[in-house]
């Protein structure tokens, strides 16, 4: 067990909704990565965090946002959702805001029919 | 931006024998290159890393290469056990924000008993 806690498990919802998944880090991790994971474009880093700012942005689309509490768990806000959208959304976490590993999460799968 | 190929995209050995798996990145600037190790539905779990200023790095059955010049690394497990078989993924980012990776597309690697 990584110590990242990801919820939920499984989403499924309709095109154009809007989800919001959770994500807890490790205790003492600052930092909190959203990765996500699809068939046609593997892993891809969307969006860093670290205690309560954005740090680094990917290739986040602007119908996602994300944003980390005073408690520092996080939330991706997942908005209009498109079938294209469908994929595993990894949490990680990490000690500091640079040169620290990253501890992954189990993952939420977001299926949209 | 920064680009990485990873080779094979499906690799099968028989136990015992050794995997190698190769990388090649783009960007210059990249200086921090892990790899993962993700099982059918879980997480991807970091095995190894390795930092641009090392050529080389061990642990146990497991060793990754890096050559800068070249601009390729590899990941190389040697005597292969049936629980080696997972997705592999390759990574590189900047040293001064580890966690914003670029990843590879993966390899499966199949160890036949």
């Amino acid at each position: 067990d990584s110590g990242v806690t990801q919820t939920p498990k499984h989403l499924i919802t309709a095109t154009g909704q809007r989800v919001t998944l959770r994500c807890s880090p490790r205790s003492g991790d600052l930092s909190v990565y959203w990765y996500q994971q699809s068939l046609d474009q593997g892993l891809q880093f969307l969006i860093q965090y670290y205690n309560g700012e954005e740090r680094a942005k990917g290739n986040i689309l602007e119908r996602f946002s994300a944003q980390q509490f005073p408690d520092l768990h996080s939330e991706l806000n997942l908005s209009s959702l498109e079938l294209g959208d469908s994929a595993l959304y990894f949490c990680a976490s990490s000690v500091g805001d640079s040169n620290s590993p990253l501890h992954f999460g189990n993952g939420t799968r977001l299926t949209v029919t | 931006g920064e680009n990485v190929e990873q080779h094979p995209s499906t690799l099968s050995v028989q136990e015992g024998d050794s995997a190698v798996i190769k990388c090649t990145y783009s960007d210059s600037a990249s200086n921090y290159f892990p790899w993962y190790k993700q099982e059918l539905g879980k997480r991807p779990q970091l095995i190894i890393d390795i930092r641009s200023n090392v050529g080389e790095k061990k642990d146990q059955r497991i060793a990754v290469t890096l050559n800068k010049t070249a601009k390729h690394f590899s990941l190389h497990i040697t005597e292969t056990q049936p629980e080696d078989s997972a997705v592999y993924f390759c990574a590189a980012s900047m040293w001064g924000n580890t966690g914003k990776l670029i990843f590879g597309q993966g390899t499966t690697l199949q160890v036949k008993p």
